[in-house]
């Protein structure tokens, strides 16, 4: 099963310029995450933020949360050729235990020198 | 931190072997895991979750003759691709949950599997 929809599905830009990726879910949750996988490789957490948070900033990403429509946007700013990579959002779908993150489709973001 | 291990991180077996692959929480004790599975190009589904000292819960769509998993112990759970073929070559990744205010998952880094 799917949660999120990211959008877009992929992202080409120049370095430095800023990167937003979109995702929206269905269901309630408790948190929402974000996550980098470089091809081929493992994932990597970048950001929690939690249902009653409304935006989180971790160095170079920004993160807001907007419950009532059910979305999140990540934002990397001055991007480099290093932050090439698919990035997905997943929800954590609710405080019962056992409840797996579920994830959405992915943005593939290219970052050209 | 929460670091959790896979292993093997790749493998290639030949059409109706079995393949295990562990899934260990180093520094903490997860009652739950989980296994996705992801092939190229696209997201990570969730197969199953794990819960020690019980049957694991699957979703739709997944056998679970096929696909067995083990979750004997407070930091390993296996999950068995029995009688492989070349339709299950994917990307295979666990995740613990850390029980928490937020109950986060740390993932394993994954383990590639190829079915001659």
């Amino acid at each position: 099963s799917q949660q999120g929809e990211e959008d877009p599905q992929a992202l080409s830009i120049q370095e430095g310029e800023n990167a937003t990726m979109n995702c929206s879910y269905k269901t309630s949750i408790n948190n929402l995450q974000w996550y980098r996988q470089n091809s081929g490789r493992g994932l990597v957490h970048l950001i929690l933020i939690r249902s009653n948070e409304r935006e989180k900033h971790s160095g170079r990403l920004r993160v807001t949360l907007d419950t009532s429509k059910k979305s999140s946007s990540l934002l990397i700013t001055a991007s480099r050729a290093a932050d090439t990579a698919s990035y997905f959002c997943a929800t954590g779908p609710g405080v019962a235990r056992g409840t797996a993150l579920i994830f959405g489709k992915g943005t593939t973001l290219s970052v050209s020198s | 931190g929460a670091v959790v291990s896979q292993h093997p991180s790749r493998v290639i077996c030949k059409s109706g072997t079995s393949v295990k692959i562990e899934c260990r929480s180093l520094d903490f004790q997860a009652t739950t895991m989980f296994w996705y599975r992801q092939f190229p190009k696209q997201s990570l589904m969730l197969m199953a979750t794990s819960n020690e000292g019980s049957k694991a819960t699957y979703e739709q769509g997944v056998e679970k003759d096929k696909f067995l998993i083990n979750h004997a112990s407070l930091t390993l759970s296996t999950l068995t691709v029995t009688s492989a073929h070349p339709e299950d070559s994917s990307f295979y990744i666990c995740s613990a949950r850390k029980t928490g205010l937020d109950n986060e998952q740390f993932f394993g880094p994954g383990t590639r599997l190829t079915v001659l």
